[in-house]
């Protein structure tokens, strides 16, 4: 188990590009998150996958933006595009099946929008 | 919806004891969860509480009274790696059992 993984790591592009995330989850998690975090927030829920299926999605997502589990193990975030507000921290978790178990987060990936 | 509240920022010294509350409005509440943030890094879980009581979990405890909405993270015997933000999160079928954050607590630790 190595752990929540995200790619890349950092992004920085110019405002109007579009741009794609990548998350590995921990292999027997069927559930997978998407967060935005900004500089002294909390993670703000963007969208969340249950196996293959999305289940749900935040009403503030702006349909720029989309999300694709396609076999139930990794997931990819798009930006289309994209604007200077897009400009956060985008954190991925993974968690069981249980609601009482705990949130594993990757290291996130930090898009700039210059 | 869900509402939760956390002080912003909070400070103490090395070897003190501080008291981290948060407090929410839910319907259907599931659980509450804390984790820890480091600058720069992902947020990692702390402690879980779904039923009304102190969970001790070595320097940190954690509390929950449900009929008053309130939540604490106890910290004792602070040491300088303590400095992080504390996060507070709330699971309730009113939210789709998706942990809603707070802002987090930034907790600096001073010598």
């Amino acid at each position: 188990d190595t752990g929540v993984s995200q790619d890349p790591r950092h992004k920085i592009t110019k405002r109007g590009q579009n741009v794609t995330f990548r998350c590995d989850p921990i292999s027997e998690h069927n559930r997978l998150y998407w967060y935005r975090q900004t500089l002294g927030q909390g993670p703000e829920f963007l969208t969340y996958f249950q196996n293959e299926a999305q289940l749900e999605k935040s009403r503030l997502l702006s349909d720029r933006f989309s999300a694709e589990r396609p076999k139930g193990s990794f997931s990819t975030l798009e930006i289309q595009r994209t604007e200077q507000g897009d400009s956060a921290m985008y954190l991925c978790a993974s968690s069981t099946g249980d609601s009482n178990q705990p949130q594993h987060f990757g290291d996130g990936t930090r898009l700039s929008i210059l | 919806g869900q509402n939760i509240d956390q002080p912003t920022e909070m400070t103490a010294t090395e070897g003190a004891i501080v008291q981290i509350n948060c407090t929410y409005q839910t319907s259907g509440f599931n659980g509450l969860f804390w984790y820890q943030q480091h600058a720069g890094e992902a947020p990692t879980f702390l402690s879980y509480n779904v039923l009304d009581g102190l969970e001790e979990k070595g320097r940190f405890s954690s509390f929950l009274s449900r009929s008053k909405g309130y939540s604490y993270l106890l910290l004792k015997e602070l040491q300088m790696k303590d400095s992080a933000s504390y996060l507070c999160a709330v699971s309730s079928s009113g939210g789709s059992y998706i942990p809603t954050f707070g802002r987090g607590t930034s907790l600096i630790v001073h010598p």
